[in-house]
């Protein structure tokens, strides 16, 4: 069974400074990796994805995620964080094997704040 | 359409009563996923589709809970004699083919908030 856990409830960060929120996952296989974003009452947002390639992939908002397969991390990373940046922050994982390659799993989240 | 539509976005019924909730995919996504979100929670999986089958639908909590898409496009998630821990946000995604596009990622809905009174 796939899973994916988000060890921290909150973040907490100055505007200005670098951001990171954590994730590890535990899949069969190889995994698909994603970031979502979701602002106070609205949708889920992608941000970005790891598919294979390059372990540091870059996405929308100046967001960039590095994939670490020894540690099975997925960590979410920015180098100066913007007060706008404040939003639950869901990363979710899909498998590759037969029984989870259409299953995308979610963290339980971790709500970042920035404050000016 | 340019983005997964759903429908209604707000809806609130009593117990007892059944509710369907629509989505509208995006044009030329395969498949489609349907989740259930608490407040402050992550989404929980639900059950998907590629095109008009249901792959897996291990994520539906009881047989109350049923789902259907059949021309592979619009889907319907049917919940039966509704219950106040039904009350939650339902949330619909729709992506290419999950293993065999170049896109796999799930774009979502703004989905539909059912209260069960």
């Amino acid at each position: 069974a796939q899973s994916v856990a988000q060890p921290e409830d909150q973040v907490n960060v100055a505007e200005g400074n670098p951001l990171t929120v954590k994730c590890t996952y535990s899949v069969s296989g190889n995994p698909y990796l994603f970031w979502y974003v979701q602002y106070p009452n609205r949708g889920l947002q992608f941000l970005l994805k790891y598919i294979t390639g390059d372990n540091l992939v870059k996405g929308s908002y100046g967001f960039e995620a590095e994939f670490n397969k020894s540690q099975t991390s997925f960590h979410l990373k920015k180098p100066s964080a913007l007060v706008s940046d404040s939003a639950l922050y869901f990363c979710a994982v899909r498998g590759m094997t037969t029984d989870s390659w259409g299953k995308l799993q979610f963290g339980a989240g971790t709500q970042v704040v920035v404050t000016p | 359409g340019a983005g997964v539509s759903q429908s209604p976005r707000y809806k609130v019924t009593k117990r007892g009563q059944d509710v369907a909730l629509r989505c509208d995919p995006i044009s030329g996504h395969v498949s489609l996923y349907w989740y259930r979100q608490a407040l402050g929670q992550g989404p929980e999986f639900l059950t998907y589709f590629n095109y008009e089958a249901q792959q897996d639908k291990s994520g539906l909590p009881n047989d109350r809970f049923s789902a259907e898409r059949p021309e592979g496009s619009i889907s319907t998630l049917t919940i039966q004699r509704t219950e106040q821990r039904d009350s939650a946000m339902y949330r619909c995604a729709s992506s290419h083919h999950p293993v065999t596009g170049q896109n796999t990622e799930a774009f979502f809905g703004q989905g539909t908030r059912l209260t069960v009174v």
